[in-house]
């Protein structure tokens, strides 16, 4: 079975600051999916990024990019100029064959003014 | 709009009273799975299903039972609610073989 885990509970970063979430994973297929998904105090689950595991560029949104390492098994996110609004859960997921999202525990990442 | 609904948003509810918690989806998804939410823990699937008729259990779906008589609708139903079920559930939907799953508001469930 496919584990995810996310080894820093909560983490905190000043404005416009940099910030990197960590993420392994263990799974024995080799074609499957990654996900970082943030969730702030509404609740609602928000897809920051996702990764294919067959492409070996790493994904950028905006102020969002991902460091995969495949080999590794190690899927960090890191946010550039931190904002306030970045204050939420984040949560690791991987997806393989069967569709099914597999999370980690979650990182509680803070943004200071 | 697209999007996936759940209801009720809240429930407070007694030990043993059955409920339902609704979840339907309008992108004509063939996959919805619940998830439920507890501190700590991240989110672990309850059930899931991969089209009308089409169920199977998923990581934690001891105390649930789910229907899928209609491709838009998933209902999660709680038959004789109990403490440890008081949770944050999230109902997902996505097209088959997508690598994106669409994510309901979430229904916070209190069974004292």
């Amino acid at each position: 079975a496919q584990t995810v885990t996310q080894s820093q509970p909560e983490m905190s970063v000043q404005e416009a600051e940099t910030v990197t979430l960590s993420c392994t994973y263990d799974t024995s297929e080799n074609n499957y999916y990654l996900f970082w998904y943030k969730q702030p105090p509404s609740r609602q689950m928000i897809l920051v990024i996702r990764q294919e595991a067959y492409k070996q560029q790493n994904a950028t949104e905006n102020r969002f990019s991902v460091n995969f390492q495949k080999a590794a098994k190690s899927f960090s996110l890191k946010i550039s100029d931190s904002q306030l609004g970045d204050t939420a859960m984040y949560f690791c997921a991987f997806q393989g064959g069967s569709e099914k999202l597999v999370f980690g525990k979650g990182t509680k990442l803070t943004v200071n003014p | 709009e697209a999007q996936v609904t759940q209801n009720p948003r809240y429930l407070i509810t007694v030990t043993g009273k059955k409920l339902t918690v609704t979840c339907s989806q309008n992108m004509n998804h063939e996959y919805m799975s619940w998830y439920r939410q507890d501190p700590g823990l991240g989110l672990r699937q309850i059930y899931y299903s991969m089209n009308v008729e089409v169920t199977d259990k998923g990581d934690v779906p001891e105390g649930y039972k789910v229907s899928r008589k209609e491709k838009r609708n998933f209902p999660l139903i709680l038959e004789s609610p109990s403490p440890n079920q008081t949770s944050l559930y999230f109902c997902a939907s996505s097209r088959q073989g997508a690598y994106e799953q669409y994510f309901g508001p979430g229904t916070r469930l209190t069974v004292t």
